[in-house]
């Protein structure tokens, strides 16, 4: 069946450090890749996505690459801000229903000024 | 324009009791699905319901059950309450349109059995 590994957290970083979050999946066929945002007290949000392989997703400074060959969608930001603390989700579902997705664990992300 | 809204927002119940959550789909929406948070861990997706049907079901037992109704909202019930049972419970709508990718997540109702 699918599965989404993360990287285990908590992770904590300065202001304007350089983030990473490790993300590998396995699945049968081609399935779309998320990541998704939640922050205290609210619901997940959907921070970026792709749906083929090499495909870039990207918001709000966040991206992160579908690699086939690794099985993986790792999420990176340049510069990270405070407001970016919470916890970071990656998911995959089939191309025909997102409503059925296979999340991660989650990372939290602490920023400290 | 509401997004998902879900309710109650907390709950406290105690073991062997049945209980119902409630989902209203963000607007425009017309599927509903359901997830299971455990503490620390990601959602585990429950089952997903559409055209009033059970379309989908993830790896959970009868004892949980749902119900969407003709204005697209939805329930979730949860008989014979196990400790196991408690946990933050998510409702995603979304469209099932061209773009049917893009997941609507709700705050959640936090379910505590006792």
């Amino acid at each position: 069946g699918n599965s989404v590994t993360q990287m285990e957290g908590p992770v904590t970083l300065s202001e304007e450090a350089f983030l990473t979050i490790n993300c590998t999946y396995t699945a049968t066929g081609y399935p779309s890749l998320f990541w998704y945002v939640q922050y205290p007290g609210e619901g997940l949000q959907l921070l970026l996505k792709a749906t083929k392989a090499d495909d870039k997703g990207s918001n709000k400074g966040f991206e992160a690459t579908y690699r086939k060959e690794t099985t993986s969608f790792h999420l990176e930001k340049g510069s990270v801000q405070v407001s970016d603390s919470a916890v970071y989700f990656c998911a995959l579902s089939d191309n025909t229903n997102a409503g059925k997705s296979t999340f991660g664990d989650g990372t939290t992300l602490t920023v400290k000024p | 324009d509401a997004g998902v809204t879900q309710s109650p927002t907390h709950l406290i119940k105690t073991r062997g009791q049945q209980v119902t959550l409630r989902c209203s789909p963000k607007s425009g929406h017309d599927t509903v699905s359901w997830y299971q948070q455990a503490l620390g861990q990601g959602p585990q997706f429950i089952f997903q319901y559409y055209e009033e049907e059970e379309r989908q079901r993830g790896n959970f037992p009868d004892r949980f059950s749902g119900h969407q109704f003709p204005n697209y909202s939805s329930e979730l019930n949860v008989n014979a309450l196990l400790l196991g049972d408690s946990a933050l419970y998510l409702c995603a709508s979304s469209y099932q349109g061209v773009n049917n990718e893009k997941l609507f997540f709700g705050s959640g109702t936090q379910l505590s059995v006792l």
